[in-house]
């Protein structure tokens, strides 16, 4: 069964880099897109952006001038890099498994709630 | 990007009662690559149905999912108690992937 598990600081200034890791268990990264998807508090989801195993990306053109997706094979981990962030930023973000190219979402991670505060 | 509304925003309703859920797209949603999902409180969502019809895999089949273009519902035949939750559609035929706003199915 895969299992996804993201981490990161919770807290992060306005106009600072928000961090996010996520590892995968239970199955390989390889073979597969992975994605980035969040939640403002009470609010619905939003898709950030995808990664492939060998590292071709893309991005919600919303978000694009500030993120970021990569990934590491090695440690079976992709990361999210949102730069400049401000309050509209916080939100519950998943990592979450793309069953296909540009697909629906098959597995989720938990997810990890960011505040942008100062 | 698509714009998927969904309607009701919430639905009260009775354990063993039908739910229909409507999830309505601003341009047709390319292959019917329409996708819902179930979240429940403190929970990441869950896959239901994709394909605007096909169940995922453990899926009771009171889930079914019907509709094609811009129209989709996803009914449950018979509420169980574990079934009030809130609901989202997501269309995957185009970029940006987009979500609905959700509908809250709520114990009357």
């Amino acid at each position: 069964q895969v299992q996804l598990q993201e981490s990161g600081p919770g807290l992060v200034k306005p106009s600072e880099t928000l961090s996010l890791t996520c590892t995968v268990s239970g199955g390989s990264i390889s073979g597969y897109y992975w994605s980035w998807i969040r939640q403002p508090p009470g609010k619905g989801l939003e898709w950030i952006g995808y990664i492939y195993y060998s590292g071709s990306t893309n991005y919600n053109p919303s978000l694009k001038s500030r993120v970021t997706i990569s990934v590491d094979t090695s440690k079976n981990q992709f990361s999210l890099r949102l730069r400049s962030v401000t309050a509209a930023d916080t939100a519950l973000y998943y990592c979450a498994r793309d069953f296909g190219y540009s697909s629906y979402f098959d597995y989720w991670g938990q997810g990890t709630l960011v505040t942008v505060s100062s | 990007e698509i714009v998927l509304t969904q309607s009701p925003g919430t639905l009260s309703l009775s354990p063993g009662e039908r739910a229909t859920l409507s999830c309505r797209a601003s341009q047709s949603v390319s292959n019917n690559y329409l996708a819902w999902y179930q979240q429940k409180p403190g929970q990441a969502p869950r896959l239901l149905i994709y394909g605007a019809s096909a169940r995922a895999t453990g899926i009771p089949d009171r889930f079914s999912g019907s509709g094609s273009g811009t129209d989709f519902t996803l009914t449950i035949s018979r509420l169980e108690p574990e079934d009030f939750a809130v609901y989202y559609c997501q269309q995957y035929g185009s970029s940006p992937r987009t979500f609905g706003q959700g509908t809250k199915v709520e114990i009357k």
